[in-house]
């Protein structure tokens, strides 16, 4: 079964300045897919950014990136200029590329890193 | 697109009771997804519809859960005999299905937060 890792409860970061969140996943497949949600106080869940394993470039939405270390299963998220509405549950999800309906298709998430953002 | 919607948004019960959550998903997806959240925890997968067919089912889902999508479109949580371990945020996501759209992600409700006294 695959699992995923964050090593970070909680990180905080200067209002402006760039924070890291760290991921990191045990699988056996090969092709997979791997996603950050930001879950807001009180808020919906809602997709950062996703990386298709079979992709060696990494990931990039705004001032949102990703470093995808295939062989080290690692997947962390790098927030730039950091905003105040930033501030969230940061979860880092992993989702099998299997095809068949038969296959859930479902997410495993890690436990979450709390970011805060300080003016 | 209105998103996923899940009702109601706060669930207070006693023990031993039955609650029964109902989640919309977006109209065209018809994968659907159901998810336990804990305070301070990522969500756990509880089961999941593909159209009106349950094909997956976790094993945290207990013989006291059960999930039905009777037409594929909308879904419902059922708990009997609720306990203290039940209390959690209850989410509902879903996606589109097949072909294209088998790489895309899942969009989320804002749950259903059950409170059990």
């Amino acid at each position: 079964a695959q699992t995923v890792t964050q090593s970070q409860p909680e990180m905080s970061v200067q209002e402006a300045e760039t924070v890291t969140l760290s991921c990191t996943y045990d699988t056996s497949e090969s092709d997979y897919y791997l996603f950050w949600y930001k879950q807001p106080p009180s808020r919906q869940m809602i997709l950062v950014i996703r990386q298709e394993a079979y992709k060696q470039q990494n990931a990039t939405e705004n001032r949102f990136s990703v470093n995808f270390q295939k062989a080290a299963k690692s997947f962390s998220l790098k927030i730039s200029d950091s905003q105040l509405g930033d501030a969230a549950m940061y979860f880092c999800a992993y989702r099998s590329a299997r095809l068949g309906d038969n296959y859930g298709q479902n997410f495993v998430f890690g436990p979450g890193t709390r970011l805060s953002v300080l003016p | 697109d209105t998103g996923v919607s899940q009702n109601p948004r706060h669930k207070i019960t006693k023990r031993g009771q039955n609650v029964t959550f109902r989640c919309d998903p977006i109209s065209e997806h018809n994968r659907l997804y159901w998810y336990r959240q804990t305070l301070g925890q990522g969500p756990e997968f509880l089961t999941y519809f593909q159209n009106e067919a349950q094909l997956e089912k976790s094993r945290l889902l207990s013989d006291r859960f059960s999930a039905e999508r009777p037409k594929g479109s909308f879904s419902t949580l059922e708990i009997q005999r609720t306990e203290q371990g039940d209390s959690a945020m209850y989410l509902c996501a879903s996606s589109p299905g097949r072909g294209r759209f088998s790489n895309q992600p899942q969009h989320f409700g804002d749950g259903t937060r059950l409170s059990i006294l």
